[in-house]
């Protein structure tokens, strides 16, 4: 399989604290993209990382990638109820068309 | 702007029995693509296409036809229904400028599928 891996499959914190979730992947990507899934929702696009690129912020989210350790983290500042769902990491190799996604982290924020 | 519909929401199955789960969208999106998603397994791909006329496998094959017609729609056929096709299936699009990993996916809601 081609899958990144996320780590940790599961995370559960308290409201108001830090969220991160790691991701590594095998071979050389062009992109990397960070998506969320809401209980029994489809999957909604979170932020787009270039291989160029080091750390991307948007709102509370922070991406980082590392190419030479071919890992991502996303981070979740200041985390709500709101933010509990899944996060999948999504990666497409070097000369190809598929996208494909890791096994994802499943986040849990306790009031 | 409905974005990406996917049709029928639920499906009950008896093995060997067909069927055609319906994709479609609105956005004039050049790439579809199927997944599966199973507990622990994260969504795999099942079949992708780059545009009208053009279909390529994912993953995860075995079992599924798929065909496209039009930019629109991306169905997906299981021939004959097995118990292991169990799952939720997720159908996708985007714009295909630059390659798929430049180009936000657009989701539907799912179907979710079971075959007794």
């Amino acid at each position: 399989s081609q899958q990144g891996e996320e780590d940790p499959q599961a995370l559960s914190i308290q409201e108001g604290e830090n969220a991160t979730m790691n991701c590594s992947y095998k071979t050389s990507i062009n992109n990397l993209q960070w998506y969320r899934q809401n209980s029994g929702r489809g999957l909604v696009h979170l932020i787009l990382i270039r291989s160029n690129e080091r750390e991307k912020h948007s709102g509370r989210l922070r991406v980082t990638l590392d190419t030479s350790k071919k890992s991502s983290s996303l981070l979740i500042t200041a985390s709500r109820a709101a933010d509990t769902a899944s996060y999948f990491c999504a990666t497409v190799y070097q000369g190809a068309q598929k996208l494909v996604f890791g096994q994802g982290t499943r986040l849990t924020i306790n009031p | 702007n409905a974005g990406v519909t996917q049709t029928p929401k639920f499906q009950v199955l008896k093995t060997g029995q067909s069927m055609t789960l319906q994709c479609a969208q609105d956005m004039n999106h050049e790439y579809m693509s199927w997944y599966r998603q199973d507990p622990g397994m994260g969504l795999r791909l099942i079949h992708y296409s780059v545009g009208a006329g053009i279909t390529d496998q994912g993953e995860v094959p075995n079992g599924y036809n798929v065909s496209r017609s039009t930019t629109e729609d991306f169905p997906l056929r299981l021939l004959s229904a097995a118990p292991s096709q169990t799952s939720v299936y997720f159908c996708a699009s985007s714009y295909q400028q630059g390659g798929v990993s430049k180009n936000i996916q657009y989701f539907g809601a799912g179907t979710r599928l079971s075959v007794l």
